[in-house]
């Protein structure tokens, strides 16, 4: 059974570029969570979906930022015109439909903006 | 404003001795976890604790809560140099958004 998968591992970007971060959950978990992790600190929740749902997005910046989870297919968060200070780790995690507090984290992607 | 935030930051110990974390938060919880993260990787889950629960052991891992005092403790026992890593508690008061403390960097010396 794969984990949660993320891809890619490494995105470099140019300011003002966008950047797509994908998502794969694990195998029947239908639930998607993404998070964020600047230099030297904690996780912080962005965005909590579920299959063609926004749950919960009270942790995404209000503006330049999206989520989405398709009825086929990864979750996308979509950064656009990408800023230095959206360098970070953003990380996806996805749990069971009865068991949201059991998040399983993928490897995250390293986001970097030059 | 944070939830769970760890104590020590940073923790140099040498191989072979007990390594001992503290996690500290604000409000009430459902479950509290902790997780490992190796330096510029993913996130590991240790261990799960459900708020009637007090102490739960996983391994080398022994892992308390006291909800009265709302703190956590993780102690690693025997410890390795595979065990430096950087280790965090998260905190989940709404059933799904777990808030994450700052970590705390432990270094095994070998």
């Amino acid at each position: 059974n794969a984990g949660v998968m993320q891809n890619p591992r490494h995105l470099v970007r140019r300011r003002g570029q966008e950047a797509r971060l994908r998502c794969s959950p694990m195998k029947g978990h239908s639930h998607v969570y993404w998070y964020r992790q600047l230099p030297e600190e904690g996780l912080k929740f962005m965005v909590y979906l579920q299959k063609e749902n926004i749950i919960d997005e009270s942790g995404m910046p209000k503006e330049r930022f999206s989520a989405e989870f398709p009825k086929e297919g990864p979750s996308i968060l979509r950064i656009q015109q990408v800023v230095r200070g959206d360098s970070a780790a953003y990380f996806c995690a996805s749990s069971p439909p009865s068991r949201a507090n059991e998040q399983f984290f993928g490897p995250g992607t390293r986001l970097t903006v030059l | 404003s944070q939830q769970g935030e760890e104590d020590p930051q940073a923790l140099s110990i040498q191989e072979g001795e007990n390594a001992t974390m503290n996690c500290s938060y604000k409000t009430s919880i459902n479950n509290l976890q902790w997780y490992r993260q190796n330096s510029g990787r993913g996130l590991v889950h240790l261990i799960l604790i459900r708020s009637n629960e007090r102490e739960k052991h996983s391994g080398r891992l022994r892992v308390t809560l006291d909800t009265s005092k709302k703190s956590s403790s993780l102690l690693i026992t025997a410890s390795r140099a595979a065990d430096t890593a950087s280790y965090f508690c998260a905190t989940d008061d709404s059933n799904y958004q777990l808030i994450w403390g700052a970590g705390t960097k432990l270094i095994i010396k070998p």
